[in-house]
């Protein structure tokens, strides 16, 4: 079946480190989407990427798209506290209209 | 603008029970979908309904699960004779439709709890 998987599953850093989460598809996808959930919270849609080898930053968070359209990753430069959360890709197989989501990555920070 | 509100935010349920959970989306979206979350894990695609219409419920459990999105009123995910491995969070969320810019708006999501 179509899968996204994402890696790696748990991440821990002290804070001011920086943190990367990776996404991988087994088939091509027309976009790819990131969320992010706080403890006990519900995701919040963070960007979605569409074009390959697309780049996008927002702050201190870096998104990409592979030239393939198979992968992406997120990467959050100097980690800080409010970082702490669950993060996951999302994506949506081409011609289909539901998203495939990531087992996420849950970053937990040392402060 | 009103999020996506979903209730009750809280439910528990006897084995046997049926469970009701409601989602209204964001005014003006007419796409919703229904995702299931268990504890540390990811989400679960379930349903995907525009209004009245189901477009995709290929995650949905063959069995006792059932969703609708009517004309009037929210979208509704019903679980019947619920059982244990049912408990989970069950996130409803909505869209416009864009082409493929189709951002999702998750709402709190519906915590259920079979005894």
């Amino acid at each position: 079946g179509q899968q996204v998987m994402q890696i790696p599953q748990y991440q821990h850093v002290q804070e001011g480190e920086d943190f990367t989460t990776y996404c991988n598809s087994s088939t091509t996808l027309s976009n790819i989407q990131w969320y992010k959930q706080r403890p006990g919270g519900h995701p919040v849609f963070l960007i979605q990427l569409v074009k390959s080898g697309e780049v996008k930053k927002q702050k201190r968070l870096t998104f990409q798209f592979g030239e393939a359209k198979k992968n992406s990753s997120l990467h959050i430069t100097a980690t800080q506290t409010t970082d702490v959360g669950t993060y996951f890709c999302a994506g949506r197989i081409q011609g289909a209209q539901k998203l495939v989501f990531g087992q996420g990555t849950r970053l937990t920070i040392n402060p | 603008n009103a999020g996506v509100m979903q209730n009750p935010r809280h439910l528990v349920r006897r084995r046997g029970q049926e469970a009701r959970l409601r989602c209204s989306p964001v005014k003006g979206h007419s796409h919703v979908y229904w995702y299931r979350q268990l504890p540390e894990e990811g989400l679960k695609f379930m349903v995907y309904l525009q209004k009245e219409n189901i477009i995709d419920e290929s995650g949905m459990p063959k069995e006792r699960f059932s969703a609708e999105f009517p004309k009037e009123g929210p979208s509704i995910l019903r679980i019947q004779q619920v059982v244990r491995g049912d408990s989970a969070a069950y996130f409803c969320a909505s869209s416009t439709f864009q082409g493929v810019y189709n951002e999702q708006f998750f709402g709190p999501g519906t915590r259920l709890t079979v005894l």
